[in-house]
């Protein structure tokens, strides 16, 4: 079946330091995939997508590239802020038959200033 | 406008009951999935419902089973609770059926415990 696989956590960066969260995907057919971030206190709500092969989905500086070649979807950010701090989960929907939301496990960011 | 709202916020049943939790849309959206979040978890798609009928179901029991009403709005019920169904219930919104190309829009979630 589909599944995702997220960097395990916890995730501990100094403020200004490059972000990279390593999100791996098995999936029928062609899924769309999704980073979702759920900040403190606060529902999930959907951080950026990209829906084929090449597409690059970005949001508030954060970026991620769907690689097929290497079933990939990282979630990177150049310089990140204390407010980035949050629970970031990878997640895909395949777009063949019985279509679900997939999330992997999610990955607890802090940024210490 | 208000987002999406679920009650109880909190819940606390004994093994063998039952539970009904609730879900309202955004204003406008006709999609509601459910999903469940054990501590420490990704969510894990429970059900879809689009505009009354079932549209997708995930890899659980049936003792879950849910409903979507007239004006959109949904239940969740579970029956015979077990230890396992401890979790966060989440419900999310969306304007049209699709899960790949809607934005799913999410509740606080209920917390549900089992003593």
């Amino acid at each position: 079946g589909d599944s995702v696989t997220q960097m395990e956590g916890p995730v501990t960066l100094s403020e200004e330091a490059f972000l990279t969260i390593n999100c791996t995907y098995t999936a029928t057919g062609y899924p769309s995939l999704f980073w979702y971030v759920q900040y403190p206190g606060e529902g999930l709500q959907l951080l950026l997508k990209a829906t084929k092969a090449d597409d690059k989905g970005s949001n508030k500086g954060f970026e991620a590239t769907y690689r097929k070649e290497t079933t990939s979807f990282h979630l990177e950010k150049g310089s990140v802020q204390v407010s980035d701090s949050a629970v970031y989960f990878c997640a895909l929907v395949t777009n063949f038959g019985n279509e679900k939301l997939t999330f992997g496990t999610g990955t607890r960011l802090t940024i210490i200033p | 406008d208000a987002g999406v709202t679920q009650s109880p916020t909190h819940l606390i049943k004994t093994r063998g009951q039952q539970v009904t939790l609730r879900c309202s849309p955004i204003s406008g959206h006709k999609s509601v999935s459910w999903y469940q979040q054990v501590l420490g978890q990704g969510p894990q798609f429970i059900f879809q419902y689009y505009e009354k009928e079932e549209r997708g179901r995930g890899n659980f029991p049936d003792r879950f089973s849910a409903r979507q009403f007239p004006n959109y709005s949904s239940e969740l019920n579970v029956n015979a609770l077990l230890l396992g169904d401890s979790a966060l219930y989440l419900c999310a919104s969306s304007l049209g059926p699709t899960l790949s190309n809607q934005p799913q829009h999410f509740g606080d979630g209920t917390r549900l415990s089992i003593l």
